[in-house]
């Protein structure tokens, strides 16, 4: 079945610095893929939409400036959280949509990365 | 916008049970997909079942089967001879059939946690 892999999977910073979180497919093209945020034990919060060659499309309330996005390739998408605060800290997951499925509506999921900002 | 509701916070079951999981959605569409997913402690989302809102048939996945009842938006999840690797959060989803801006993403309820008793 088609990988996703979330790199890393927990990451420590201090305050005021920059994280960046990678997605990448690993065995299928993806065009689009999507950042959640989770929680402790609440649902997954979808964040933006991240499409190949084109700006992210942000969810209402997710500050661009903060959470800056790129997918510069076909498998891979980025997350940068920008001067990193403690109220960051959170779970995030990635998602991405196989092109050669797209119809089927499945996405697949990385494996999340815990940050925690100090 | 779509909704999805799991009024379940948490649920328990005996080993080798039967349990049911509810889940329910709002949408002013007519085709959609809906989804099972499940996430262990690992924190991976795994998906569990899939069912297309035009297939009347209901879908099944080996001991997890769907009561989809699409007029009462209804998209329940049947786990039959649960085993202690089901314990997990199971998230409901929603996904649009739409293919415009927003499509392929996937709306979640706040999940239920599953527990299974020894």
């Amino acid at each position: 079945g088609a990988v996703v892999s979330q790199h890393p999977s927990r990451v420590i910073c201090k305050s005021g610095t920059s994280v960046k979180i990678e997605c990448r497919s690993l065995d299928f093209q993806a065009t689009t893929m999507f950042w959640y945020r989770q929680f402790p034990k609440q649902s997954l919060m979808l964040m933006a939409t991240s499409n190949e060659g084109s700006k992210a499309t942000y969810e209402q309330g997710v500050e661009k400036d903060k959470f800056l996005i790129n997918h510069a390739s076909l498998t891979l998408s980025t997350l940068t959280v920008t001067s990193a605060h403690p109220e960051d800290s959170s779970f995030y997951i990635c998602s991405a949509r196989d092109d050669r499925v797209a119809n089927t509506g499945e996405l697949f999921f990385g494996e999340g990365s815990r940050l925690t900002v100090l | 916008a779509q909704t999805v509701t799991q009024s379940q916070p948490e649920m328990s079951v005996q080993e080798a049970e039967t349990v049911t999981l509810s889940c329910t959605y709002d949408t002013s569409e007519s085709d959609y997909y809906l989804f099972w997913y499940k996430q262990p402690p690992s924190r991976q989302m795994i998906l569990v079942i899939r069912q297309e809102a035009y297939k009347q048939q209901n879908a099944t996945e080996n001991r997890f089967s769907v009561n989809f009842q699409k007029a009462a938006k209804s998209f329940s999840l049947k786990i039959s001879d649960s085993q202690l690797g089901d314990a997990a959060m199971y998230f409901c989803a929603y996904r649009s059939l739409y293919s415009g801006a927003g499509s392929y993403q996937l709306t979640f309820g706040k999940g239920t946690k599953l527990s299974v008793i020894p």
